[in-house]
């Protein structure tokens, strides 16, 4: 079984400063976790995926995640929040087993950023 | 680039009463699946399917039904609405090789009155 716990329901920032979102994961299997952002009204969009490659992942818009194993962890972070990065932010494990890429979705981050 | 699409974007129904949701990609994924988005409780997967003709039960099947005639439509119909199907549903897709990111459509906001 796996599961993932996002720490922070809510994240407030103010704009140009760090975010840090954070993510713990319970897997029985090396996991591939994902983070993916929602704005309002939309549909889900990939900002990085961690396969057991690199533990730092590079994702799109400035943000980036550390793969934590000892810890267990996948926090996202950025180094200077935007206005335009105000959305709900969800971490995301898969599961290898049965075929195909069955996801086990966080109950997201809300992250709001302030002027 | 269409990408995934669903139809319609919103929808109210009565209780009991029946609809299908449509869900369709042009990237040739043979990995396709549905979720339903409630506040505070992330994405859980309804149902899935690996290809044409294959699909398997996720999460929370229960009142749902999906086919998968072709590689492009992945249908879930609704067979008597209750208000607890209140719900933002979304369609995804992805390439079948474990691990890969999946696509997103924009969601059907579904209302069971």
């Amino acid at each position: 079984a796996q599961s993932v716990t996002q720490l922070d329901s809510h994240v407030s920032v103010s704009e140009g400063t760090p975010v840090l979102l954070r993510c713990n994961y319970s897997s029985s299997y090396s996991p591939s976790l994902f983070w993916y952002v929602q704005h309002p009204n939309k549909g889900l969009q990939l900002l990085l995926k961690y396969t057991s490659a690199a533990t730092l992942v590079k994702g799109i818009n400035g943000f980036e995640a550390e793969f934590k194993k000892s810890e267990t962890s996948f926090h996202l972070t950025k180094p200077s929040a935007h206005m335009s990065d105000a959305a709900e932010y969800f971490c995301v494990v898969s599961d290898p087993t049965g075929g195909g890429n069955k996801l086990t979705f966080g109950t997201g981050t809300q992250l709001k950023v302030e002027l | 680039n269409a990408g995934v699409t669903q139809t319609p974007k919103f929808q109210v129904l009565k209780t009991g009463q029946s609809m299908t949701l449509q869900c369709a990609q042009d990237m040739n994924h043979e990995y396709m699946s549905w979720y339903r988005q409630d506040p505070g409780m992330g994405l859980r997967l309804i149902h899935y399917s690996v290809g044409a003709g294959i699909t398997d039960q996720g999460e929370v099947p229960n009142g749902y039904n999906v086919s998968r005639s072709t590689t492009e439509d992945f249908p879930l119909r609704l067979l008597s609405a209750a208000p607890s199907q209140t719900s933002v549903y979304f369609c995804a897709s992805s390439l079948f090789n474990g691990n890969q990111p999946q696509h997103f459509g924009d969601g059907t906001r579904l209302s069971i009155l």
